[in-house]
């Protein structure tokens, strides 16, 4: 079973549709949780991390339920410019300051005009 | 300011070869992490280094290894290359000193081909 599990995708959704992406982790040691964006033969960036309150940026939604390992990311008002893969992702921690990021498999979003 | 550089950006080996990646990090960081990405699977931790010494280690055979220079640059040493090694090599750097939400700043990526 891996560490961090998502939807396998991939999404098709029309522009300004709401869509919502779910990711379980297995180890509660985890402390850290975020949601990177993917282009297409490019590197991960940051979208946004993942607190336990929920934060919001803009159209994009995240929630971290800590009891039940879960993590969300809701786009409202798709954009064409939101296709991308998108990946969840934990940091752990270890002795000392030394931690690692773990990622999910990642779930493609193709947003259609 | 300068962000992660890695080099080179695109490389096609042969089978049994030997290939190294090179990383330098972003300006202030002083640790770096290598992940391997597969065609559509996300990237995975082969290993960490600070103070050229390796700290983290992922599932990664002997073969891979690398080193730390004392200007905290970083280089990926692949031996013996196999078909399953072609991915997306990545490198990601970030500060020792205290985890920061979204203090790792990632590089463009080594793309690797094996033949």
């Amino acid at each position: 079973r891996k560490e961090v599990e998502q939807d396998p995708g991939p999404f098709n959704v029309p522009e300004g549709a709401t869509v919502a992406f779910n990711c379980t982790y297995s180890n509660s040691a985890s402390q850290s949780f975020f949601w990177y964006r993917q282009d297409c033969r490019k590197e991960p960036k940051l979208l946004m991390s993942v607190y336990s309150s929920g934060n919001e940026d803009g159209r994009f939604t995240a929630q971290l339920n800590r009891a039940s390992q879960y993590i969300s990311l809701l786009i409202r008002d798709s954009k064409l410019s939101d296709s991308a893969t998108y990946l969840c992702v934990v940091n752990r921690a270890y002795g000392g300051a030394t931690n690692k990021l773990i990622f999910g498999t990642g779930t493609l979003l193709a947003v259609q005009p | 300011d300068a962000g992660v550089t890695q080099s080179p950006t695109h490389l096609i080996k042969t089978r049994g070869q030997q290939v190294t990646l090179r990383c330098s990090p972003k300006s202030g960081h002083d640790t770096v992490s290598w992940y391997q990405q597969a065609l559509g699977q996300g990237p995975q931790f082969i290993f960490q280094y600070y103070e050229e010494e390796e700290r983290q280690r992922g599932n990664f055979p002997d073969r891979f290894s690398g080193h730390q220079f004392p200007n905290y640059s970083s280089e990926l040493n692949v031996n013996a290359l196999l078909l399953g090694d072609s991915a997306l090599y990545l490198c990601a750097s970030s500060s020792y000193s205290g985890f920061l939400p979204g203090g790792y700043t990632f590089g463009s990526g080594t793309r690797l081909t094996v033949v």
